[in-house]
């Protein structure tokens, strides 16, 4: 079966420090990843894809990603958390192939920043 | 502006008094899709559409229904609402051509809509 996890549901880090947000996939095919924010009262926002282009993905507000096919990961990191950043993240899988066409999301991980 | 517009934004209603709400999308896209955000349970998708001429369940699609008679809305309906339908829901659209060529585009969500039933 098709699924995501989302290691940690709430990661606290300190501003200023590194933010490390961890997303594991079960898939039969290639898929397409996507993290996006959602932050309070507001629709999900787009933070970066990954689609079978470079592993490394780069994204808005300083975070990227990284697709480790050997370890069904996509890990969301960012050098240096702002206050701003805190927010609800979500992994999400998008599984295209054989008829098939659905977004799979994991549960999401609420970060918080503290001053 | 590219964007997905839904409405209302906060209703509170009674059990068992009909609504609906409105979804709208301006990229001409094919797929569009409904969920419902709960806590500790993410996004659950209620009811999606591939293009005009399908339309699939979800994952938990008792209590909904939905209609997509063309191509830009695509409401979503509780015909007799409940009070565990209380939540919070999006609606969302991508690109989509057909099963052979598949996208890969990422999701476009609207703002949501804070249901509360009584």
């Amino acid at each position: 079966a098709q699924s995501v996890t989302q290691l940690d549901s709430h990661v606290s880090v300190s501003e200023g420090t590194p933010v490390l947000l961890r997303c594991n996939y079960s898939s039969s095919y290639s898929p397409s990843l996507f993290w996006y924010v959602q932050h309070p009262n507001k629709g999900l926002q787009l933070l970066l894809k990954y689609t079978s282009a470079a592993t490394l993905v780069k994204g808005i507000n300083g975070f990227e990603a990284e697709f480790k096919k050997s370890e069904t990961s996509f890990h969301l990191t960012k050098p240096s958390a702002h206050m701003s950043d805190a927010a609800e993240y979500f992994c999400v899988v998008l599984l295209a192939a054989s008829g098939t066409y659905k977004y799979i999301f994991g549960t999401g991980t609420r970060l918080k920043v503290l001053a | 502006e590219a964007q997905v517009t839904q409405n209302p934004r906060y209703l509170i209603t009674v059990t068992g008094k009909k609504l609906t709400v409105t979804c709208s999308q301006n990229m001409n896209h094919e797929y569009m899709s409904w969920y419902r955000q709960d806590p500790g349970l993410g996004l659950r998708q209620i009811y999606y559409s591939m293009n005009v001429e399908v339309t699939d369940k979800g994952d938990v699609p008792e209590g909904y229904k939905v209609s997509r008679k063309e191509k830009r809305n695509f409401p979503l309906i509780l015909e007799s609402p409940s009070p565990n339908q209380t939540s919070l829901y999006f609606c969302a659209s991508s690109f989509y051509r057909n099963r052979d060529f598949p996208d890969t585009g990422e999701l476009f969500f609207g703002e949501g809509s804070r249901l509360t039933v009584l």
